[in-house]
């Protein structure tokens, strides 16, 4: 069974510009989450996507978007980048909404300059 | 809001040391318990899990973690680490009804052989 698979692997922008990650979940998983994951600060809580819909969101700036599709990929955006955007950005997909068990992609790895 | 706490930020150990991990949670009620470790150059994958009964929790790779609900705590132990234990582990946390996981700062390993 394929895992999760997010793209592009690593990508360099500029302040100001925008970025577009991609996330496809495991097979049959309808729930997708992203985390930004940075030196010292862990897996921070960005949101969560499930049938579709924007079920949870954790504490960042409206510069942070995503949505998800029919097929459960999920995609997310960061707008004018700063240079503090800086970071590993992981997808983690589950089955259902219950347990918090989670499975991750080896993440997009976000260098603003 | 619920929050993680891993108080050993660095660790370094020769092969065979035994090792002990700590963390504690601040919520009070019904909890799942999860310890995720990420190798070098690998995506954040599941160690092991707690959700109830035994609080003894056998992971992979010769992890164990003993849920302690007076301690609020979930520390990992394994009595004999080797070379390859070399990774970042995480503790989370997830609870109130929530499935989405409060994930720990981590702790970074480094076995020396």
């Amino acid at each position: 069974k394929a895992g999760v698979t997010q793209t592009p692997r690593y990508l360099i922008k500029t302040r100001g510009q925008q970025v577009t990650l991609s996330c496809s979940p495991i097979s049959g998983h309808r729930s997708v989450s992203w985390y930004q994951q940075t030196p010292g600060q862990g897996l921070q809580f960005l949101f969560e996507y499930f049938s579709e819909t924007q079920r949870n969101k954790g504490n960042f700036p409206g510069r942070f978007s995503g949505r998800q599709f029919s097929n459960s990929r999920s995609e997310m955006n960061v707008s004018t980048l700063e240079l503090g955007d800086s970071a590993l950005y992981l997808c983690a997909s589950s089955l259902e909404r219950v347990t918090g068990e989670l499975f991750f992609g080896e993440g997009s790895r976000l260098t603003v300059l | 809001a619920q929050s993680v706490s891993q108080h050993n930020h660095h660790v370094i150990l020769s092969e065979a040391a035994s090792l002990e991990l700590g963390c504690n949670y601040s919520y009070g009620g019904t909890v799942n318990l999860f310890w995720y470790v990420q190798y070098p150059g690998q995506h954040l994958q599941l160690l092991l899990k707690y959700f109830s009964g035994d609080p003894l929790v056998k992971g992979i790779k010769g992890f164990e973690a003993e849920f302690i609900k007076s301690k609020f705590s979930f520390n990992l132990r394994k009595p004999s680490v080797q070379w390859s234990d070399t990774a970042e582990y995480f503790c989370a946390v997830n609870a109130g009804g929530s499935y989405i996981p409060t994930f720990g700062r981590g702790t970074s390993l480094i076995v020396h052989p």
